[in-house]
């Protein structure tokens, strides 16, 4: 089945400490995108990578970290969690901008 | 930069009754737009998607939306509203790269 997998689905952690949510796809796709969703505000994207080692900046990157070492994976770092990344995470890929993102199931996130 | 405006945060209709979502965008070239579902605790699944071929494109579920250039919108409707219909919809737009910038959302509840 064609999906988008993060993991985990929940997280509680506590403020500094360093953690990784991790995104993988099974379907080839050259994009992907790390987004935060909060109430009232819709989806931010935080990073994208148009491919292997080609990242760049959303609207919201301060505070996380991206690599993409490998076409199907896409994790996303919080080098130093405080609670203002309290949120809900997405990952998402597509294989071109006209075709819109497959999106992950979600992880929700609360650093205390 | 991209902007999308989605007016109304919440839009409620009787079950049957017509759905209208609107949807806004501010680009002097038209971009790629979408609409996203959301159903509670779940990822967001792509209802439909517009990349200029039409302009009433039809999604899944009975909803469709048109775009209309003179006018920057991308409403969505759907001529019979079902309780299952009631979720968060978010319109989305892509200039082509992979950058895909969302509105706030507008959450739909439907009432017997």
């Amino acid at each position: 089945e064609a999906q988008v997998t993060q993991n985990p689905r929940y997280l509680i952690t506590v403020t500094g400490k360093k953690l990784t949510v991790t995104c993988s796809q099974n379907m080839n796709h050259e994009y992907m995108s790390w987004y935060r969703q909060d109430p009232g505000l819709g989806l931010r994207q935080i990073y994208y990578s148009m491919n292997v080692e080609v990242t760049d900046k959303g609207d919201v990157p301060e505070g996380y970290k991206v690599s993409r070492k490998e076409k199907r994976n896409f994790p996303l770092i919080l080098e130093s969690p405080s609670p203002n990344q309290t949120s809900l995470y997405f990952c998402a890929s597509s294989q071109g901008p006209q075709d819109g993102y497959t999106f992950g199931s979600g992880t929700r996130l609360t650093v205390v | 930069a991209q902007s999308v405006t989605q007016l109304g945060s919440h839009v409620s209709v009787s079950e049957g009754a017509l759905v209208l979502l609107r949807c806004n965008y501010s680009s002097s070239v038209p971009p790629y737009l979408f609409w996203y579902v959301q159903y509670p605790n779940q990822g967001l699944q792509l209802l439909l998607k517009y990349t200029s071929a039409a302009t009433l494109v039809k999604g899944i579920n009975g909803f469709e939306a048109e775009f209309k250039k003179s006018e920057t919108s991308f409403h969505l409707t759907k001529p019979s509203a079902h309780m299952s219909d009631a979720a968060e919809y978010f319109c989305a737009a892509s200039p082509g790269y992979s950058t895909l910038t969302f509105g706030k959302g507008t959450m739909l509840l439907v009432s017997p």
